[in-house]
This record gives C-alpha cells, structure tokens and sequence, in this order.
C-alpha cells in the first residue's frame, strides 16, 4: 500500500462541474502539498495546508489531520483546469516530498 | 521573482556523453531539489541539498552526480547514462529543506539517452 493514496486515478467532467479529489495518507506529515501539472509541463504549487481550509479562486483544499485525509474541490471547473493533480506528503525532515500516483483531470467544453 | 530556471529544456545525449543540467533560482532559498520523472509517473526525489550542504541522496546511480556551486545555483553532471534515464528531470527550490515549506518547480529538461 502506498503511502500516499490518491482517488480517482482518471476523472473527467463537463464544464461548470464541481470536482473532487481525494488524498489519503498514513506517514506522519508537517504540511500536505497539492500541485498541478499541465501536459510535458512543470509543476505549480496549489496548496500548502497543514490544517484546515485554503481558498484560491475557484480551488479549495482541506485536510483533517486526525483522519489523514485531505481533498482538494474545484468549483465551475473550466477546461483550463484540465491536468494532473497531484497530493504530496510533506515529511518532517529534510523537505522530502512522498508524492501521491496523481489524479488525470479532463474538463470536456 | 519567483521562478525557478532550468538548462537546457531539452537535450539528446550518447550513452557515453558528458552532460550538464543547470537550475538556478533567486528567491533566496537555502534549499533545493532534483527529482526524475517518467511518463505518467509522479516525480521521484534523487537530491536534496541544505545550505548548499547534500542532506540527502536517494541512493541515485553515480552516473549522476549534483554539485551546488553557491546558494542560488544547482548543477546535474551526467556520465555514461542508460537508455533508462531518458526521462524529465525538475529542479524546485524552497525555503527551508523542512516539508512544511513551499516548493517551487522549473520547468524541466527532457533527457534522451540514446
């Protein structure tokens, strides 16, 4: 079992769709990253939570600590949106990442 | 700024090229990182350095081997590779090499070992 789950693998939505992606871990963490990653692109820091709620825009990461879950929620998602999204696992020590198998979001127009 | 550079963003090389990969960024960040990257594959930690100081190598082949000249410079030399290193190699920079920092990512090069 990995340490960092993330579901779904694949998800698609029509445009104006509020989407859900979820982000399961077991490893002791001092903060929860979410990044996205467009097609041959780098990767851009969403969110970086270590309780609580974020807002930005359009997109909203939580995390409960004591379940060791977060979710990340798009509202009126917009084929822009279309990437990978990836949970990762803040350690604590030495910055290391442990990085979820990503979620491939498709926004159809 | 807040942008982290990558050299070159692609590059072909020989199985027994020389080959250098530069990261540079001006955020003032004590840490930085290489990570290698496979086609539908989350991004997988080779180096992290502190202080300009290696805290940690991920048990990474000697073909590859970083060097961090000053705070805002990271290099990846890169020796008599195999076909399987063909991936895209990301550098990130942040604050403090602790997980509760932000990362920020470059852009990548793509490597093709040929």
């Amino acid at each position: 079992k990995n340490e960092v789950e993330q579901s779904p693998q694949n998800l698609t939505a029509q445009e104006g769709e509020f989407i859900t992606i979820n982000c399961s871990y077991s490893v002791g963490i001092s903060a929860l990253h979410w990044l996205q990653q467009h097609p041959g692109g780098g990767i851009v820091s969403l969110f970086m939570l270590s309780s609580g709620k974020k807002k930005h825009g359009r997109l909203i990461a939580t995390i409960n600590i004591q379940e060791k879950h977060s979710s990340l929620h798009i509202t009126a998602s917009h084929p822009r949106d279309s990437a990978v999204y990836i949970c990762a696992a803040g350690g604590t020590s030495y910055g290391k990442l442990t990085f979820g198998q990503g979620t491939i979001l498709t926004v159809h127009p | 700024d807040t942008e982290v550079t990558q050299t070159p963003k692609h590059l072909v090389m020989g199985m027994t090229n020389k080959k250098s990969l530069k990261c540079e960024q001006h955020m003032g960040h004590r840490a930085m990182y290489w990570y290698k990257q496979k086609a539908k594959k989350p991004p997988e930690l080779m180096f992290v350095y502190s202080y300009e100081k290696l805290s940690i190598n991920e048990s990474v082949p000697s073909r590859f081997s970083p060097e961090c000249p000053n705070s805002s410079l990271l290099n990846l030399h890169l020796h008599a590779l195999q076909p399987e290193d063909s991936a895209l190699y990301l550098c990130a920079s942040s604050q403090g090499a602790v997980g509760h920092y932000e990362q920020y990512f470059g852009p990548g090069t793509r490597l093709t070992v040929t």
